[in-house]
């Protein structure tokens, strides 16, 4: 699992509260990820950051903020969780670039949105 | 988005065979990756390729990098029960942050 830490492994939370989920590593590497994997549609990339406080959007970012107040943690909040949140997340890290790097995944985050 | 196109979808092959799935897309990557996902866990790497037309072997695994840079596949030989789960192919670009775009998956079963 490469120095990653997600927390907590799994939430039941009801439709219309806030969650956050933390990614915390270890390796000192710059780069961080949350994806989100659904069944047919393999891993999603959400957000990313790619150093303290600068963070872009991915492919499904809509319901979804980040924030990277330093290097070893990543949060991902769901400002009002939706059922179609309903998910598990994998946080990820790779080293700065320009190595082309692979990314390193957590183990997950199961969320149930009631 | 981008799509990449992983087939088969699932596998159900006997112990001591061969296992080849393979990995397309409509764009350009300039890395792909193989990785493996047990359940519960998150996606461990296999293998990286970077550059087209490489191969690149990891035990029993060998993967290749089509030359067209649009495609790529994984072969695991002389499959174990172990190698059940899921493997996914990753296309990645340089620049704008290294994301990868997966492939659905495809789920590996091992009769003994």
């Amino acid at each position: 699992d490469a120095g990653i830490t997600q927390s907590p492994r799994h939430k039941v939370t009801e439709t219309g509260t806030p969650v956050t989920l933390r990614c915390h590593q270890t390796e000192n590497h710059r780069y961080m990820y949350w994806y989100r994997q659904d069944p047919g549609h393999g891993l999603r990339l959400i957000h990313y950051s790619y150093g303290v406080k600068d963070t872009d959007k991915g492919e499904v970012s809509d319901g979804y903020s980040v924030s990277r107040s330093k290097t070893e943690d990543f949060l991902l909040t769901l400002e009002s969780a939706t059922s179609s949140q309903t998910s598990v997340y994998f946080c990820a890290i790779s080293e700065r670039m320009p190595n082309n790097s692979p990314l390193h995944f957590g183990n997950g985050t199961r969320l149930t949105v009631t | 988005g981008q799509q990449l196109n992983q087939s088969p979808q699932s596998m159900f092959i006997q112990e001591g065979e061969d296992v080849s799935m393979n990995c397309t897309s409509s764009s350009i990557f300039n890395t792909w990756l193989w990785y493996k996902q047990d359940p519960g866990e998150g996606p461990v790497l296999l293998i990286a390729l970077y550059k087209a037309g490489e191969l690149t072997s990891n035990g029993r695994l060998t993967a290749q990098f089509g030359i067209t840079r649009k495609d790529s596949f994984l072969n695991i030989s002389a499959s174990i029960p172990s190698d059940v789960g899921i493997y996914f192919c990753a296309g990645q670009l340089t620049g704008g942050g290294n994301k990868l775009t997966f492939g659905t998956g495809t789920q590996l079963k091992v009769e003994l």
